[in-house]
């Protein structure tokens, strides 16, 4: 399979917890992004890369929350003291950029959190 | 004001129904725009990039109107298995994609 994998599929976690979620891209993808998704509404950007560049953060994206990408592959986010408003699906999505517009993004599974 | 706004539906509509969805967005720089569907509990899945002058794949129209700042999505002869969210997807070139909320579409048999 060659698309972009995630793991763990789902987390449950205490409140408090620290947890970490994996991405890997499709390999020749240069860049990665993360979303959060909650029930009835659209994938929202917390952060992407560009090879191992972490370009852009949301404003959604509190201090408890820290993304890598340490040789522009796979790529790690980290929640530090979960919170139950942290429960959402999270996802990962990779793109081949180099032109003047952007490109399609191709999503994992997703990992499902679920903070009690 | 949301930088992509749609109307989140549902739509309900039986099968071989031609049905269309709008989408808004208020970034006038935006630069790129595609049109994603994402069934219950899956990822979302790329269904077409949206271009100036408009394109088709097979059943499924997008276009894309700048000057209102709005994109659509046309699907002529509804299946089965077209239910699902559609979600609207707005990008100015580097910086992060916005998503829409999504349209929920049921096609009824």
């Amino acid at each position: 399979d060659t698309g972009v994998s995630q793991n763990p599929r789902h987390k449950i976690t205490k409140r408090g917890q620290n947890v970490t979620f994996r991405c890997d891209p499709i390999s020749e993808h240069n860049r990665l992004y993360w979303y959060r998704q909650t029930l009835g509404q659209g994938p929202e950007f917390l952060t992407y890369f560009q090879n191992e560049a972490q370009l852009e953060k949301s404003r959604l994206l509190s201090d408890r929350f820290s993304a890598e990408r340490p040789k522009g592959s796979f790529s790690t986010l980290e929640i530090q003291r979960t919170e139950q408003g942290d429960s959402a699906m999270y996802l990962c999505a990779s793109s081949l950029e180099g032109g003047h517009k952007a490109s399609e993004q191709y999503f994992g599974p997703g990992t499902r959190l679920t903070v009690t | 004001r949301k930088e992509v706004e749609q109307d989140p539906g549902p739509f309900n509509v039986p099968e071989g129904a031609t049905v269309a969805f709008n989408c808004t967005y208020s970034n006038s720089a935006s630069q790129s725009f595609f049109w994603y569907r994402q069934d219950c509990r899956k990822e979302p899945k790329l269904l077409m990039s949206v271009y100036s002058s408009g394109n088709e794949d097979g059943r499924f129209t997008a276009q894309l109107n700048r000057a209102s700042q709005y994109i659509s999505l046309l699907i002529r002869d509804s299946k089965l298995s077209d239910s699902a969210t559609y979600l609207c997807v707005v990008n100015n070139y580097g910086q992060n994609f916005v998503f829409g909320p999504g349209t929920r579409l049921s096609v009824l048999p």
